[in-house]
Order: C-alpha cells, then sequence, then structure tokens
C-alpha cells in the first residue's frame, strides 16, 4: 500500500460546480498537509497548508483535514475554467526541513 | 513565479550520457529539495541540501549524485543514462523551518 493515495480522475466538471477532491494516507505520523496545483508543464504551486486536524479557507478554497479517518480533503467553491489543472495533495511527518510525500494527483477539467 | 530558477528547461541526450541540472533556491533559502516526476510514479523526492550539506535521501539512484554550492545554488548530476529517467525534474527550496516548500519550473529531461 503507497503511504498517499490518490484518485488519477480525470475528474470534469461544469463550470460554477462544487469540486471535492480527497487523498487517503496510511502513515500517522503525518502532521503537515498540503494542497499543490500544478498546470500542464509548469512546477507545482502551493495552494493550501494545514497542521493537524480541522478546516482552513483561503477564498474558493477549503482544506479538511480528518487525522482519525486518515483522510484530506480540498473543495472548490464555484469551480472556474481555469482551476483546470492536476491537483497534488502533499504531508510531511514533522516541523522542520523534511521531505514531502505526494499524491499521484488528481486531474480537473472544469467546462465553461 | 515562485522565485525557484531551474536550467535547462528542456534537455534531450541519448543513453549512457550525463547531465547536469541546475537550481536555484529562492533568495534566504537554505533547503534545496530534488524530486522527480513521472507519468506512473507521481513526485518522487530524491534527495535533500540543508546549507551545503546532505540531509535526507530518498528513491535516488546510485548513477545519480547532488551537490549544493557555497551560494546555495544546488546541481543534480544524472549519469549513464536510461530510457526511464525520462521525466521532469523538479528542485523546491524552503526557509529554515519552514514547512511550505516553493517549486521551481522544473527541467524535462528526454532520454533516446
Amino acid at each position: 500500500q503507497k503511504e498517499v493515495e490518490q484518485d488519477p480522475g480525470p475528474l470534469s466538471v461544469p463550470e460554477g460546480a462544487i469540486v471535492s477532491l480527497n487523498c487517503t494516507y496510511s502513515n500517522s505520523a503525518f502532521q503537515y498537509f498540503m494542497w499543490y496545483r500544478q498546470y500542464s508543464r509548469k512546477g507545482p504551486e502551493l495552494l493550501m497548508y494545514t497542521y493537524s486536524s480541522g478546516n482552513k479557507e483561503d477564498g474558493r478554497f477549503t482544506a479538511q483535514v480528518d487525522k482519525s479517518s486518515k483522510y484530506i480533503s480540498l473543495f472548490i467553491r464555484d469551480s472556474q475554467p481555469s482551476d483546470s489543472a492536476t491537483y497534488l495533495c502533499a504531508m510531511r511527518r514533522n516541523s522542520g526541513n523534511t521531505p514531502l510525500v505526494f499524491g499521484k494527483g488528481t486531474r480537473l477539467s472544469v467546462i465553461a | 513565479d515562485s522565485g525557484v530558477t531551474q536550467t535547462p528547461k528542456h534537455l534531450i541526450t541519448a543513453t549512457g550520457q550525463r547531465v547536469t541540472l541546475r537550481c536555484s533556491p529562492r533568495s534566504g533559502d537554505l533547503s534545496v529539495y530534488w524530486y522527480q516526476q513521472s507519468l506512473d510514479q507521481g513526485l518522487q523526492f530524491l534527495i535533500q541540501y540543508y546549507n551545503g550539506e546532505e540531509r535526507a535521501k530518498g528513491n535516488i539512484l546510485e548513477r545519480f549524485s547532488a551537490q549544493q554550492f557555497p551560494d546555495l545554488h544546488s546541481e543534480l548530476n544524472l549519469s549513464s543514462l536510461e530510457l526511464g529517467d525520462s521525466a521532469l525534474y523538479f528542485c523546491a527550496s524552503t526557509r529554515d523551518r519552514n514547512n511550505e516548500q516553493f517549486f521551481g519550473p522544473g527541467t524535462r529531461l528526454t532520454v533516446l
């Protein structure tokens, strides 16, 4: 079993829809959780960053972490065609300079 | 623009050859990470340097090596290249004890 599992999609939604992206993980030592957005042929761009369990909201984006279920989510409200990209979840074990463990990414298309 | 730069953008070479990829971290960032992204494996951590010293190793082949120089830029050396080494190579940087990793635009390596 991989440490981080993420449905690769592709996921196609109409403009304005609410999008739900999810990852599960197996290592209970993960404490820091991130979502990156990656456009085609570009580097990953940090979208959301959360510590431990709970919710975090930033504009149209909401990140949720449920450590008891080892499950994290990213919600995108009022989705736009410009949100079409691959979304990668990532996590790490502790603070300081430690490497990230990534999901394989979910490819999202928002259709106008 | 994350502030992390990588050169070259594209590299096409033949099997058995050796190449060097270069990364300049964001100003003030001491830590550099190298990742490999392929279609089947996703983003995989290779190696991390902090202020010139190797800090962590991931799934890095013995044919690959890296270093970080006094000016904090880093180079990833790939030798005896094989077809399977074709991938996107990203570097990311962070500040000391800062968990947010910022990624460069990547180098696309094609081995023919």
